[in-house]
């Protein structure tokens, strides 16, 4: 097992365009959590899925934001429309199960830029 | 609703010399995970060191240790005899009930020979 996927590692855009990014949590996590982070500051949640279910979504996501867990193992995170505030490392990370001390295991991100 | 303080923007530390990192927090909750990471240049963010809040002993694992002062609401990250490798950001994080994870703002500890 390799850890926490995320595909692309980089990724340009133009503003107004769509973006994909695609995680593969460790194969045996049912938990899978997505965070935003911008240079200086600490990861933002954005939202977690426990198998294919959406269990909690953040006020940061506004409606050009969704992801899915279709089968309970890989995710995606669709942003519509981008924006320069969208430009961003976007971190998935994933975790064995529910419980207060199970660690989580992180990605090595993706990075956004919105120009 | 939780909330995770570090007040440390940056530390220097000299090598094989222990540093401690602040972090405090903010929960109604009673079970809840306290949860330490560490971020190189690389981005990636690498789990160190969990407590509980039910864990009677501070957490440690090799160089880190982490002070658990559940009064205070503090669980502060010692590094002892730190190394070049250290340099890097350091995120607090908690976990209440085992959902999302709230980090604080870091601390980048940087490690002079």
């Amino acid at each position: 097992d390799t850890g926490v996927s995320q595909n692309p590692r980089h990724k340009i855009t133009k503003r107004g365009q769509n973006v994909t990014f695609r995680c593969d949590p460790i194969s045996e996590h049912n938990r899978l959590y997505w965070y935003r982070q911008t240079l200086g500051q600490g990861p933002e949640f954005l939202t977690y899925f426990q198998n294919e279910a959406q269990l909690e979504k953040s006020r940061l996501l506004s409606d050009r934001f969704s992801a899915e867990r279709p089968k309970g193992s890989f995710s995606t995170l669709e942003i519509q429309r981008t924006e320069q505030g969208d430009s961003a490392m976007y971190l998935c990370a994933s975790s064995l199960d529910g419980r207060a001390n199970t660690e989580a295991f992180f990605g090595q991100g993706t990075r956004l830029t919105v120009v | 609703a939780q909330k995770i303080t570090q007040t440390q923007p940056g530390m220097f530390v000299q090598e094989k010399e222990a540093v401690t990192l602040d972090c405090t927090y903010d929960t109604s909750d009673p079970s809840y995970g306290l949860f330490w990471y560490k971020q190189p240049s690389s981005g990636e963010m690498i789990f160190l060191i969990y407590q509980g809040s039910y864990d009677q002993q501070n957490a440690t694992e090799g160089r880190y240790s982490l002070n658990f002062q559940k009064a205070r609401k503090s669980a502060n990250l010692v590094i002892s005899a730190s190394q070049l490798g250290d340099s890097a950001m350091y995120f607090c994080a908690m976990s209440a009930y085992g959902n999302q994870f709230y980090f604080g703002t870091g601390t980048s500890l940087t490690v002079i020979p």
